[in-house]
């Protein structure tokens, strides 16, 4: 079946940048995610990128999607203390995009 | 807009005991999901649905009832709650196109 996977942890600088990484092995994903989980909260979507791109950037956010390899990352310049958290990478899928497939979450710690 | 709206925040529960978590919107989504959070597991979808009236299971639908009699609201059921249904619970809702899901702040369940 479908399935997503990231690194469960990543460790930077204040300032420095993180890359959080994804792979995914649905070749009919139609979006695909980036949501920020922050301790004892709900899942905020920080942004999407469509299939048929391969970059999107949002301030101190970048995506890039590689297609052709099934992998998706998501840059975040400048990290700050307050980026503490879990990244999940999650995917719709083609045939039933009423339903994500979730990664299980990279936890970013941000060292000053 | 309060956006998704979750209740209990916080319950305690004996084996066997029976209770019922609301999720409300008040996007007008017509897609609503209930997830399970657990340490290590990701996020694992419990049921969802895609219009009023309408439900279906997610990958782990064992112990759960849910129910969607208004558009709003999507309610999930323990009959009987086990030790194993300790968790944090999420709703979520999303409307067609993107697919974007909306969290609400979850509700962390014990059950001694």
């Amino acid at each position: 079946g479908e399935d997503v996977e990231q690194s469960l942890f990543l460790s930077v600088r204040e300032g420095d940048s993180s890359v959080i990484n994804c792979t995914y092995t649905d070749s009919s994903s139609t979006y695909l995610y980036w949501y920020k989980q922050e301790p004892g909260a709900g899942l905020q979507l920080l942004t999407y990128i469509f299939s048929n791109m391969d970059m999107k950037q949002d301030q101190r956010l970048t995506v890039l999607l590689n297609k052709k390899d099934k992998h998706l990352s998501l840059r975040i310049a400048d990290t700050q203390t307050g980026d503490s958290a879990i990244y999940f990478c999650a995917e719709a899928n083609a045939g039933n995009n009423r339903k994500l497939i979730w990664g299980l979450g990279t936890s970013l710690a941000v060292n000053p | 807009n309060a956006g998704v709206t979750q209740t209990p925040k916080f319950r305690v529960l004996k084996t066997g005991q029976s209770m019922t978590l609301l999720c409300a919107q008040d996007m007008n989504h017509e897609y609503m999901y209930w997830y399970r959070q657990d340490p290590g597991m990701g996020l694992r979808l419990i049921h969802y649905s895609v219009g009023e009236g309408t439900t279906a299971k997610g990958e782990v639908p064992d112990g759960y009832n849910v129910s969607r009699l208004k558009k709003q609201n999507f309610l999930l059921g323990l009959e009987s709650a086990a030790p194993s249904q300790t968790s944090v619970y999420f709703c979520a809702s999303s409307y067609s196109g993107t697919n974007e899901q909306f969290f609400g702040p979850g509700t962390r369940l014990t059950v001694l």
